[in-house]
């Protein structure tokens, strides 16, 4: 099955700085890709999704992108608040009958005023 | 209004006993999924639910049986509870396999502690 490694497990950043998060997968199969929110004893919002035939998507300050060759995506913001503070998942989806999602570990940031 | 819900929202049990987790979204989706995140492990897929059948089933233990009495609802028997069990449990829903994209969208959660 699936296999998702999320880095790094923590990062810390101050207000204004860039963060970067990365996700590689096994599985050549994972068409869709997905990132979610999660702020502290909350629910799972989604964040961003790119699809296998697009590489970058951009919103909300932030940039997914994906290499399909090394199987790595991404997940960078360009000018951190403290808003952003929350974990992080990233999700690559396989289709089929099975359309589950794998998660990663998750990437907790933390930015700092 | 919130377009999933989750009943309870918290929920503490004995060792041996049975819950049931109540599920219902509102958003006219046709597939339905569990979830369960610990300190233990991550998000974890347990169930996924299309048209009220069963697709795909990851959880090792018998002791989870999901229920769906109609399409928007899947509810989540637990029986025999163990201390391991404790966990926040995540109902999801998303569109059908036939459309593109299909992202999930996921319900507020039901923070199990057994003692």
């Amino acid at each position: 099955g699936e296999q998702v490694e999320q880095r790094p497990p923590h990062l810390s950043v101050r207000e204004g700085d860039s963060a970067v998060i990365t996700c590689t997968y096994t599985d050549p199969n994972s068409y869709y890709f997905f990132w979610y929110k999660q702020e502290p004893g909350a629910s799972l919002q989604l964040l961003m999704k790119v699809f296998s035939s697009t590489e970058i998507n951009e919103g909300q300050g932030f940039t997914v992108l994906l290499n399909k060759k090394d199987k790595r995506l991404s997940l960078n913001l360009t000018a951190a608040h403290p808003g952003d503070s929350a974990a992080y998942f990233c999700a690559p989806g396989s289709g089929g009958s099975n359309y589950k999602l794998t998660f990663g570990k998750g990437t907790l940031l933390t930015v700092t005023p | 209004d919130p377009k999933i819900i989750q009943k309870p929202k918290y929920l503490v049990a004995v060792t041996g006993s049975e819950k049931i987790l109540i599920c219902e979204q509102y958003l006219g989706h046709n597939a339905m999924y569990w979830y369960r995140q610990s300190a233990k492990k991550p998000l974890e897929f347990m169930f996924s639910y299309s048209y009220q059948k069963l697709m795909d089933n990851q959880t090792a233990s018998s002791r989870f049986q999901p229920q769906s009495s109609k399409k928007n609802h899947l509810d989540l028997q637990i029986t025999a509870l163990k201390p391991d069990d404790s966990a926040t449990y995540f109902c999801a829903s998303s569109q059908d396999r036939w459309t593109v994209s299909y992202e999930q969208y996921f319900g507020p959660g039901t923070r199990l502690t057994v003692l």
